[in-house]
């Protein structure tokens, strides 16, 4: 079975601050795929990063940064910087290939990043 | 390139009745999941289709249907509506079974 936690429900912080998501994940196949989204308050999914399991490497782009360790099934993302247009639901997902995996995301149950200015 | 579009964006029923929800994925991309979004459930997988043929299935009762046509548009069917029916229906394509998928805006069911 899959599953995805995140278990921060809600985070708030001050604008300029560095800000970590954090995300767990639970699967016995060997080749999956992780996903970030970002769900701001008009209600769309913004696609933000895809890792392949056998990937490793960490990623920066721009203000954002992703920690992937498969040692402690997690998968990590980091605002530097945060800034009020953060300010949005943050979903990590959780995707296999093929069988019943076709077309489906497992989602953790979001956390909600709140940026005060 | 244009994203995935919703329609309608907004929809009240009451229980009971059926509604279709419509899904027009982005130009190319042949493979179209729907997903429903409730506060106490979260995000959780509907169907997906591809090429016409639903290849996967959640968990939830055949009240629930799709169906995707020849062009890759996609529609899902709910009848006999509940009240927990009411939620945010949100449809995604992708171009393929390991990518990442896109998202449209979603549509907005309240079940009186």
């Amino acid at each position: 079975a899959q599953k995805v936690t995140q278990a921060q429900t809600e985070i708030s912080v001050v604008e300029k601050e560095d800000v970590t998501l954090d995300c767990v994940y639970e699967t016995r196949d060997t080749t999956y795929y992780l996903f970030w989204y970002k769900q701001p308050p008009s209600g769309e999914l913004v696609f933000l990063i895809r890792r392949n399991s056998f990937d490793e490497q960490n990623e920066i782009s721009g203000r954002y940064s992703w920690n992937f360790q498969k040692s402690t099934s997690s998968f990590n993302f980091t605002i530097t910087a945060s800034q009020v247009v953060d300010s949005a639901v943050y979903f990590c997902a959780l995707s296999h290939a093929g069988g019943t995996s076709y077309g489906k995301l497992t989602f953790g149950q979001g956390t909600i990043l709140t940026v005060h200015p | 390139k244009a994203g995935v579009t919703q329609t309608p964006r907004y929809l009240i029923k009451t229980r009971g009745q059926q509604v279709t929800l419509s899904c027009s994925p982005i130009s190319g991309h042949r493979s179209v999941s729907w997903y429903q979004q409730t506060p106490g459930q979260g995000l959780q997988f509907l169907f997906e289709y591809f090429s016409e043929t639903q290849r996967n299935k959640g968990n939830f009762p055949g009240r629930f249907s799709g169906r995707q046509f020849s062009n890759s548009r996609s529609e899902m069917n709910v009848s006999t509506l509940e009240l927990g029916d009411s939620a945010l229906y949100l449809c995604a394509s992708s171009p393929g079974q390991i990518n990442e998928q896109f998202f449209g805006p979603g549509t907005r069911l309240t079940v009186l």
